[in-house]
This record gives structure tokens, C-alpha cells and sequence, in this order.
């Protein structure tokens, strides 16, 4: 199975500021890597797919970057609003895996 | 509007089975392969089955096989789950999900397996 590791697991930033979360694959998966972002009562939403595109009504300060194993999704000027979860997900291969998320409080 | 909106949830015990269902709009359900994900209270996602669009392919995680049964019916839009030999480490919210690069989540819903 190919694992899925985000190192960060916690960040906190201030709006304005611009953070970046990384998401390592075990192995090789090309540009099958997606983003997801889930807030407290709400449905997860897919943020990015293939790497670095970006889902329709995703924000354009949301931009995703990598191929292969190291990819990362860097969120700029950041709004109030972009506190929450974030996930990757290899959809390279069954099973299907994610990272451990990352949660990201607003200052 | 997408919709995807899961039921058949409840505290069922171990050993015993359940079955989910997900009631889907707003899109051409037989278009499209579905998933069941689900989250423990507490972990991250885990991935449970796929099944494609015709039912052709269907795949499960190795934590499942051979217990849960992934299923769909294109003239109800509805996409199912049938869960026997419940365990209780399948304490989960159970979550629907459209195509494996997952473009639309349910709200989800959970199943508790304890005595």
C-alpha cells in the first residue's frame, strides 16, 4: 500500500500569512494526489486534484505543487475562513490512502 | 446540486451486520464510480470499497474483505454497503463519495459496533 505521510500534523499562521503543508507518498504515484479540506458540521471539499489543479470554487490563493512523491499545498494571503483540516489522498492505486491531516488554526 | 446523503447507521453489536445505503442527486448516478470511506472517532480516512459505474469493478480494503459488500442501483441512485461480522474497530463515520479523486463527500454517517 502505498503510505501516505504529512509531517506537520498541527500549524497556525495569521491571515495575511502564507503556509505550506506537504504530503510524502511511500512510492512513486505521478500526479494522482488530491486535497481535501474539511471544517467542523461541513462536507469535505475537494480543494486540488492531479497535483495542482484546481477544483472548480476553490480559491485561487490555494495552489498545489509535485509529482512523484513530494508534493504540497500552499495557501496564500490566508483568510479567516481557511481554518480546518487538511488532507492528501493518493488515488494512484487501491487502496486508496490518505495522510494523517494537518490542522490549521488562524491566529 | 450534488447531493449525497447516507442512512442505515445506528449502534448495532459485534457480530452482527448493518446495511448503509446513500441516496444520491443532483448528477447521472450510473456515470459514476462511488466509494465508501470512512473515519474512526479520533483517526484519519480510511478507504473501505469502490465499485465502478456499471458495477464491473468492485475492490474493498483488505480490512473488510470478505465481511462488507459494496453494491449499487442505478435506476434508485443509490449506492449501498452491506456490513456482516461487525467488529468493533468498525466504529466509524461512514462516508459516500463520488470518483476515487473524491469530488463530492455525504455528510456521513455512523455506525457503532459495541455490546
Amino acid at each position: 500500500d502505498v503510505q501516505m505521510t504529512q509531517s506537520l500534523s498541527y500549524l497556525a499562521a495569521s491571515p495575511g500569512e502564507s503556509v505550506s503543508i506537504s504530503c510524502k507518498a511511500s512510492k512513486s504515484i505521478s500526479n494522482y494526489l488530491a486535497w481535501y479540506q474539511q471544517k467542523p458540521g461541513e462536507a469535505y471539499k475537494l480543494l486540488i486534484y492531479s497535483g495542482s489543479t484546481l477544483q472548480s470554487g476553490t480559491p485561487s490563493r490555494f495552489s498545489g505543487s509535485g509529482s512523484g512523491t513530494d508534493f504540497t499545498l500552499t495557501i496564500r494571503s490566508l483568510e479567516p475562513e481557511d481554518f480546518g483540516l487538511y488532507y492528501c489522498q493518493q488515488y494512484y492505486e487501491k487502496p486508496l490512502t490518505f495522510g494523517s491531516g494537518t490542522k490549521l488554526e488562524i491566529k | 446540486e450534488v447531493q449525497l446523503v447516507e442512512s442505515g447507521g445506528g449502534l448495532v453489536q459485534p457480530g452482527r451486520s448493518l446495511k448503509l445505503s446513500c441516496l444520491a442527486s443532483g448528477f447521472t448516478f450510473s456515470n459514476y464510480g462511488m466509494n465508501w470511506i470512512r473515519q474512526a472517532p479520533g483517526k484519519g480516512l480510511e478507504w473501505v470499497a469502490s465499485i465502478s459505474s456499471s458495477s464491473s469493478y468492485i475492490y474493498y480494503a483488505d480490512t473488510v474483505k470478505g465481511r462488507f459488500t459494496i453494491s449499487r442501483d442505478n435506476a434508485k441512485n443509490t449506492l449501498y454497503l452491506q456490513m456482516t461480522s461487525l467488529r468493533s474497530e468498525d466504529t466509524a463515520l461512514y462516508y459516500c463519495a463520488r470518483r476515487m479523486m473524491v469530488d463530492y463527500w455525504g455528510q456521513g454517517v455512523m455506525v457503532t459496533v459495541s455490546s
